[in-house]
């Protein structure tokens, strides 16, 4: 059983540049969630798709934009790039539900020039 | 709101001594509490979480933490370090029953000498 599965690993960027991120759940898990973790710092939560739409948002301008698809992947859009965006982008899947444990996938390292 | 502070963002020990990372919350909701570990160029690993049940938690590879309301904190232990505990960990609180909105302390890193 594959566990978070995301992809690239590595992308390097200029600024002004848009990206894609894409996170393929554990398998069973409808509900993923997107954090950026920066040098030094805890992730910080990003948002939350379930069910094609996006039903949890954290403090992140609206360059950063999602979407999931029907078998629960999911992507990240981030546009205009900053410098400041270069982190690790940390994908996590879950099933809705009380108490339900998140996974993490390795994430994808972008550094913006 | 919610917040974590973890106390310590470098703590050191030896090998085979006792570890504690210290963690404090503050959610204006009972919370949920979890701990993660994240080796280097790697995701977060859940070592253990706390949903409202026992106060004292076991985790995975010999950790545990327990939970203070009164002192809004969720520390995490284990008796004796090993080697292969060298990791940054992360304190995590989340509202209710949604993990996957979690709020995030820095980290605290932990080496482990031998």
């Amino acid at each position: 059983d594959a566990g978070v599965t995301q992809s690239p690993t590595h992308l390097i960027k200029t600024r002004g540049q848009q990206v894609t991120l894409r996170c393929s759940p554990k398998s069973g898990h409808d509900t993923v969630s997107w954090y950026q973790q920066a040098l030094g710092q805890g992730p910080q939560f990003i948002f939350q798709y379930y069910e094609e739409e996006e039903r949890q948002r954290g403090n992140f301008p609206d360059r950063f934009s999602g979407h999931q698809f029907p078998n629960y992947s999911s992507e990240l859009n981030v546009n205009a790039l900053l410098l400041g965006d270069s982190a690790l982008y940390l994908c996590a899947s879950s099933r809705q539900g009380l108490g339900e444990t998140q996974y993490f996938g390795p994430g994808t390292r972008l550094l913006v020039l | 709101a919610q917040s974590v502070t973890q106390l310590g963002s470098h703590v050191s020990v030896s090998e085979g001594a006792l570890v504690l990372l210290r963690c404090n919350y503050s959610s204006s909701v009972p919370p949920y509490l979890f701990w993660y570990v994240q080796y280097p160029n790697q995701g977060l690993q859940l070592l253990l979480k706390y949903t409202s049940a026992a106060t004292l938690v076991k985790g995975i590879n010999g950790f545990e933490a327990e939970f203070k309301k009164s002192e809004t904190s969720f520390h995490l232990t284990k008796p004796s370090a090993h080697m292969s505990d060298a990791a940054e960990y992360f304190c995590a609180v989340s509202e209710g029953t949604n993990a996957g909105k979690s709020t995030f302390g820095d980290g605290t890193t932990l080496t482990v000498k031998p």
